[in-house]
């Protein structure tokens, strides 16, 4: 079946070491997406790639950082995880072309800072 | 810009009832509205969507939405809740003045009680 993948699914890191956060999909997608997830609340939008042209949110922290180095992957780099930085990481897709495409979510990457 | 609010934090009902989620937006056009479930430690998951066409929408699992132009609602519906509906439901709408990003509401948790 077509989906999202995103591994790990729980990743557990120290204050301040960087770690990267994977994401793949087999739906041949043009927009990849990154969000975070604090505590049920609503899934905030870090950045996205529509093709390979990246789009920043404004409020992204330089700490965040994206590379997606072919259309099926995309990669989040955390440089200098604080404890503020704790939360789920969902990875989503789109097609574009229309405003009437939903997105497709991965699973989510829970991560835990110590 | 565009947006959804979702006025209810928490909706309670118990099995086999109706129950009834509520989603109001502001868009400036023509809305393109979705709803998304998400179980614990999961990523979203899509349940419908209204572009254009009939007012009514009918998703997956059971559930339905109505659009209200006139009352910028559009509230998700299950005429019979399941225990395993439990979860926590957003509300979106695609954002056609900013790169169609998905504008999610705060989202409302739903607890159906056996």
């Amino acid at each position: 079946d077509a989906m999202v993948i995103q591994n790990p699914r729980y990743q557990v890191t120290q204050f301040g070491k960087p770690v990267t956060l994977s994401c793949s999909q087999t739906l041949n997608h043009n927009v990849m997406y990154w969000y975070q997830q604090k505590s049920s609340q609503a899934p905030k939008l870090l950045f996205h790639y529509y093709d390979k042209d990246f789009n920043n949110e404004a409020d992204t922290p330089d700490n965040f950082q994206s590379r997606r180095p072919n259309t099926s992957f995309c990669f989040l780099d955390i440089r200098s995880p604080g404890l503020g930085d704790a939360a789920m990481y969902l990875c989503a897709t789109s097609r574009s072309g229309t405003s009437g495409y939903e997105q497709y979510f991965g699973p989510g990457t829970r991560l835990t800072v110590t | 810009a565009q947006s959804v609010a979702q006025p209810e934090d928490q909706v309670n009902v118990a099995e086999g009832n109706p129950l009834t989620v509520k989603c109001t937006y502001s868009v400036s056009g023509n809305p393109y509205l979705f709803w998304y479930v998400q179980y614990p430690n999961r990523g979203l998951q899509f349940l419908l969507k209204y572009i254009t066409g009939d007012n009514l929408v009918k998703g997956s699992y059971g559930f339905e939405a109505e659009f209200n132009k006139s009352q910028t609602s559009f509230h998700l519906k299950k005429p019979s809740a399941l225990v395993s509906d439990s979860a926590l439901y957003f509300c979106a709408v695609r954002d056609i003045n900013n790169n169609n990003d998905m504008r999610f509401g705060a989202g409302t948790r739903l607890t159906v009680k056996p």
